[in-house]
């Protein structure tokens, strides 16, 4: 079974603080994405990667900026957090563009 | 601009009676799939179907079909049977192409409730 796992369930952070998000899986995926999960909205990719150090934006990636150093992990940085940003984060992985995502079980982050 | 819209926020249907949730997206793409994901009340995200542009035949998984019409840009989720561990959120999907690569673009989702 493909396993993403995320590194907190719950995250509190105040204003202007630098916050990582961290993501794990364990397929060998080449895939990885980052979105944000708001009611109402749906989910917003963020951003993705399709390989080590490699990176795409997605829709809304303005705040954030994210790292590939191993293939396995990718994570998700907020340089400056600001509270528009307290939302579910949401990490997934993929084999290729073509085949479904995998996702984390999330990570619900407010910003105070 | 792509984008994916499920027009229903709520749904209810009777157990063991199908349900059928609305997609429609929006693309000028030739080539892009089309998935669906459900996310029960845990909060997982479980991926459910695939239909690729190309492909003539109409997805089917298990109790899960998709009816992929081509000319009208909808993707509907059929749900055959429906059991009460199906009451959660359905959400559309779609892998397209932006001046920038791929995009991956989900809609609002529907909110099932399956009804003893």
């Amino acid at each position: 079974d493909v396993k993403v796992t995320q590194s907190s369930r719950y995250l509190v952070k105040r204003t202007g603080e630098k916050v990582f998000l961290e993501c794990v899986q364990d397929m060998d995926h080449e895939n990885m994405f980052w979105y944000r999960q708001d009611p109402g909205l749906g989910l917003r990719l963020i951003y993705f990667s399709y390989d080590v150090k490699m990176k795409e934006k997605g829709d809304i990636p303005e705040g954030y900026s994210v790292s590939r150093e191993k293939k396995e992990r990718f994570s998700l940085i907020l340089e400056s957090a600001s509270t528009n940003q307290t939302s579910m984060y949401l990490c997934a992985s993929s084999l290729s563009t073509y085949n479904e995502q995998f996702f984390g079980p999330g990570t619900r982050l407010t910003v105070l | 601009a792509q984008k994916i819209t499920q027009t229903q926020p709520g749904m209810f249907v009777q157990e063991k009676e199908a349900v059928t949730l609305d997609c429609t997206y929006d693309t000028s793409d030739q080539s892009y799939g089309l998935f669906w994901y459900k996310q029960p009340s845990s909060g997982e995200m479980i991926f459910l179907i695939y239909q690729g542009s190309y492909d003539e035949q109409n997805a089917t998984e298990g109790r899960y079909s998709l009816n992929f019409q081509k000319a009208r840009k909808s993707a509907n989720l059929v749900i055959s049977a429906s059991q009460l561990g199906d009451s959660a959120m359905y959400f559309c999907a779609m892998r397209g192409r932006s001046n920038t690569g791929n995009q991956f673009y989900f809609g609002t989702g529907t909110s099932l409730t399956v009804i003893p």
